[in-house]
């Protein structure tokens, strides 16, 4: 299996364009998962999905943030307008069930800068 | 208090010595625990996961686990340098999975 797709891997952008993240989860997972990660707040869970509906929002952190999944083999992360403490690694990750002996693998990440 | 706690290191330890990572919990009711491991730049891996007190071995990887204490923890042994790298925590309550901050260890030659 290639294992889970982000893209773009590097996204450079100014303050207040609109950024779409990308995710190809495992196929036949069925839980999906939204990171962010900084170094001043480790990894934080956005949002995840099972089954391509949305089950937990609540780490979102704003309105400007947004995630969808169409089907279940793509998901979007969008941020618009985009700010500069959005700089952060964006990770994607999927998982077979949760719980109990079901880890989450992750994408690659992609490494968003605003300027 | 952070739902998942972690000492942010960094922990220096020589080649061949036993490292030891320590992550604490809040939330009692939590199911599962995890350790990954990340090297700079890269996304996390897993290295293992427990759900019953106790210990688990896998190589030279022993996970420990202490739920009345909320307390969980990874030992190394033989630390190689390839061992350099950020150990995060992870611990699942119902579907989601919540990190701690992760622990930063050096192993040198």
């Amino acid at each position: 299996d290639a294992g889970v797709i982000q893209s773009p891997r590097h996204e450079v952008t100014e303050m207040g364009q609109e950024v779409t993240l990308r995710c190809k989860p495992i196929s036949g997972h069925d839980y999906l998962f939204w990171y962010r990660q900084t170094m001043m707040r480790g990894l934080e869970l956005l949002i995840y999905f099972n089954n391509n509906v949305p089950i937990d929002d609540s780490g979102m952190p704003e309105d400007r943030f947004s995630a969808k999944m169409p089907n279940a083999s793509f998901s979007t992360l969008k941020i618009q307008p985009s700010e500069p403490r959005d700089s952060a690694v964006y990770f994607c990750a999927s998982s077979l069930a949760t719980g109990v002996n079901s880890p989450l693998h992750f994408g690659n990440g992609t490494r968003l800068t605003v300027t | 208090q952070k739902e998942v706690e972690q000492n942010s290191g960094p922990l220096s330890v020589p080649e061949g010595a036993i490292a030891s990572l320590n992550c604490t919990y809040s939330d009692r009711g939590s199911q599962s625990f995890f350790w990954y491991r990340q090297y700079s730049g890269k996304s996390p891996e897993l290295i293992m996961f427990i759900y019953s007190n106790g210990d688990k071995e896998d190589g030279r990887f022993t996970a420990q686990l202490n739920k009345a204490s909320q307390y969980v923890s990874l030992l190394i042994r033989d630390s190689q340098p390839s061992d350099s790298a950020t150990y995060l925590c992870a611990v699942t309550k119902n579907n989601d999975m919540r990190f701690g901050a992760g622990t930063r260890l050096t192993v040198k030659p």
